[in-house]
């Protein structure tokens, strides 16, 4: 799977929006955009994936780049049950039937102040 | 049913013990993952087990051995570990294929201590 960077860490104020950068400059054309978090001791949860367009769910929204080579996760109203590690995976829509697993990079340590 | 579950949630095991480690999903996902977690760093895959075959990181050592009696339950035999292999032990599952359409699920791991 191409590479991701992502910031170490950020930090916000509860219930405002959080916007969480990731920069994927050498993405293919076949390449999904995953998030996925992980609270403290527990097991990474999806968040959201896309490809092309921008997607929203229950829990938060992605913006793609135009060129596709970063997107943003938006926390639209951050809660202090938001504060977790957000990994940025790209995932080959091909992926060999999910043979080859989800990559992990470092992630960003998201902290939300009360 | 849309969780994966692992037992036991922690294990305290001797160097000189086998224990197994155990991951259950019914929710029809094709592939099953183990993957090894270490404080303050990102989870490693370990094993895959993909339409039944499986997949392994080169680099986990041997006293790991992975066992997929079927296509919902996903065990992890423990032999002669060391203390290094102390760890967070995650299960996921997803649907398979194609492979990066779909989100993974995880369960919430099993915590061991190898004294």
């Amino acid at each position: 799977d191409a590479k991701t960077t992502q910031p170490n860490s950020m930090e916000s104020n509860e219930e405002e929006p959080v916007h969480l950068p990731c920069n994927h400059s050498t993405i293919s054309g076949t390449d999904y955009i995953h998030w996925y978090r992980q609270l403290p001791s527990q097991g990474p949860e999806y968040v959201i994936h896309g490809l092309t367009s921008n997607v929203n769910n229950r829990m938060a929204s992605l913006a793609i780049a135009e060129d596709r080579k970063s997107s943003t996760l938006i926390l639209h109203r951050a809660t202090l049950r938001d504060a977790a590690v957000y990994y940025c995976i790209l995932r080959d829509r091909g992926s060999g039937g999910g043979a080859d697993g989800l990559t992990f990079g470092k992630g960003t340590h998201l902290i939300i102040q009360p | 049913d849309t969780e994966v579950t692992q037992t036991p949630k922690h294990l305290v095991m001797g160097m000189t013990n086998k224990k197994s480690l155990k991951c259950e999903q019914h929710m029809g996902h094709r592939a099953m993952y183990w993957y090894k977690q270490k404080a303050k760093k990102p989870p490693e895959l370990m094993f895959v087990y993909s339409y039944e075959k499986l997949s392994i990181n080169e680099s986990v050592p041997s006293r790991f051995s992975p066992e997929c009696p079927n296509s919902s339950l996903l065990n992890l035999h423990l032999h002669a570990l060391q203390p290094e292999d102390s760890a967070l032990y995650l299960c996921a599952s997803s649907q398979g294929n194609p492979g990066g359409y779909y989100g993974y699920t995880f369960g919430s791991g099993t915590r061991l201590t190898v004294v």
